[in-house]
């Protein structure tokens, strides 16, 4: 089976950096997604990592350790529309076992 | 492409009466998901096809779920009978690829509630 952790909320000032962690537990790992998510539409990817690492991808940045089950996405330079819910996905070797964590409601305030 | 396509936006019915939430993949992809969404259980994946067939329903909560993908540009998700605990956001998504490292693209969404 598979679990993965991430906390619940997360509030962030405008022009700011911040740090959204997930940890997960899985069998047969093969790697991690970030999708964002607007109140009220679907989520949109963000990110994948199958190698340990960080991935930059202008304002957004994702890493992972494979060995410590972890990954965080890293926004930069926060914008009032960063505010949503941000998705940490685990995929599974071999099929499709792809669980989501419960997401991160990250609200950037002025 | 216009993307993931669902239907209906919003559903609202009574309990017992059967529900049927349809769903269009974008054209090329193999894989399709139906996911359901909701504020206790975030987002859970009920059910995957791979090229129409179905690989994995040990996400379908009850017999009272079923998943059918009759060609590779439609699939649909009938429950029957529908229950209030039924109520959420079911979500279609394809990908295209074998594996765990292609990404999914979400339709919008249908947004079910049972009274």
């Amino acid at each position: 089976g598979q679990n993965i952790d991430q906390p619940t909320e997360m509030t962030a000032t405008e022009g700011a950096i911040v740090q959204i962690n997930c940890t997960y537990q899985t069998s047969g790992f093969n790697g991690l997604f970030w999708y964002q998510q607007h109140a009220g539409e679907a989520p949109t990817f963000l990110s994948y990592n199958v190698l340990d690492g960080l991935e930059e991808k202008g304002r957004f940045s994702s890493f992972l350790s494979r060995s410590k089950g972890y990954s965080y996405l890293l926004l930069k330079e926060l914008q009032m529309k960063d505010s949503a819910s941000y998705l940490c996905q685990a995929s599974g070797a071999g099929s499709y076992q792809l669980t989501f964590g419960k997401g991160t409601k990250l609200s950037v305030i002025p | 492409d216009a993307g993931v396509i669902q239907s209906p936006r919003h559903e609202v019915t009574e309990m017992g009466q059967e529900v049927t939430l349809r769903c269009k993949p974008i054209s090329g992809h193999d894989y399709l998901f139906w996911y359901r969404q909701t504020m206790m259980r975030g987002l859970e994946l009920l059910i995957y096809f791979n090229n129409n067939v179905p690989i994995d329903d040990s996400g379908m909560p009850e017999d009272r779920f079923s998943a059918k993908m009759p060609n590779a540009s439609f699939s649909t998700l009938k429950i029957q009978p529908s229950e209030p605990r039924d109520s959420a956001v079911y979500f279609c998504a394809s990908s295209y690829g074998q594996g765990g490292g292609t990404e999914a693209f979400f339709g919008q969404g249908t947004r079910l509630t049972v009274v």
